[in-house]
């Protein structure tokens, strides 16, 4: 069975580009995650989608958006890039959360590494 | 007050030796508990799961101390293949789960 996957899995931007990271659960997931681990820094909730809703937010400015499309797959939108915007962009995904099959278990991809120069 | 918060180490022990980790987070209506693994620049995966009464698993030992709000992992008898980052994650109800920022174990032969 194919794990989650995520594309690319590097980029590089310059400031003030706008980049697109993509994710694709394992079959049957229908929540889906988005973490940034910045250097030395550790995991940072940024989004997560259930059922195509945005279900929760965390501390991060407008400029990162997302959306889940039918297919549950997820894509990230980090606009006007910045210098700190420079990390390991880590998409997970569950079994939907609301299920009582859900055992609060995250599984990753690998990460996109983006890098703004 | 951070959420979830733990010593970042590096924790350097030889082959052989118990290593205890400790967490401690900050919402005391967290519900669940896990240990993650994360090795160098891979993405992180479920070690275990840490219930009330405490588990193991193997040379794996979870305990959880509701009234301390405090999760620790043991290891016992470190292999080389322990060396990773060792990530202590806690669950509020239907949330998405909270990261600590790991603690790093370097098993030294």
């Amino acid at each position: 069975e194919a794990g989650v996957t995520q594309s690319p899995t590097h980029l590089i931007k310059t400031r003030g580009q706008q980049a697109t990271l993509r994710c694709s659960p394992i079959s049957g997931h229908t929540s889906v995650y988005w973490y940034q681990q910045a250097l030395g820094l550790g995991l940072q909730f940024l989004l997560w989608y259930d059922e195509g809703e945005e279900r929760n937010r965390g501390n991060f400015p407008p400029r990162f958006s997302g959306r889940q499309f039918p297919n549950y797959s997820s894509e990230l939108n980090v606009n006007a890039l910045e210098l700190e915007d420079s990390a390991l962009y880590l998409c997970a995904s569950s079994l939907s959360i609301w299920g009582s099959t859900n055992t609060g278990e995250l599984f990753f991809g690998e990460g996109s590494r983006l890098t703004v120069l | 007050r951070k959420e979830v918060e733990q010593d970042p180490g590096p924790f350097n022990v030889p082959e052989g030796a118990t290593v205890a980790f400790n967490c401690t987070y900050s919402n005391s209506a967290s519900q669940s508990f896990f240990w993650y693994r994360q090795d160098c620049r891979k993405e992180p995966k479920l070690l275990m799961s840490v219930y009330s009464s405490g588990n193991e698993d193997g040379r794996f030992t979870a305990q959880l101390n509701r009234a301390s709000q405090y999760i620790s992992l043991l290891i016992r008898d470190s292999k080389l293949s322990d060396s990773a980052t060792y990530l202590c994650v806690v669950n509020v109800g239907n949330t998405p789960l909270v990261f600590g920022k790991g603690t790093r174990l370097s098993v030294i032969a």
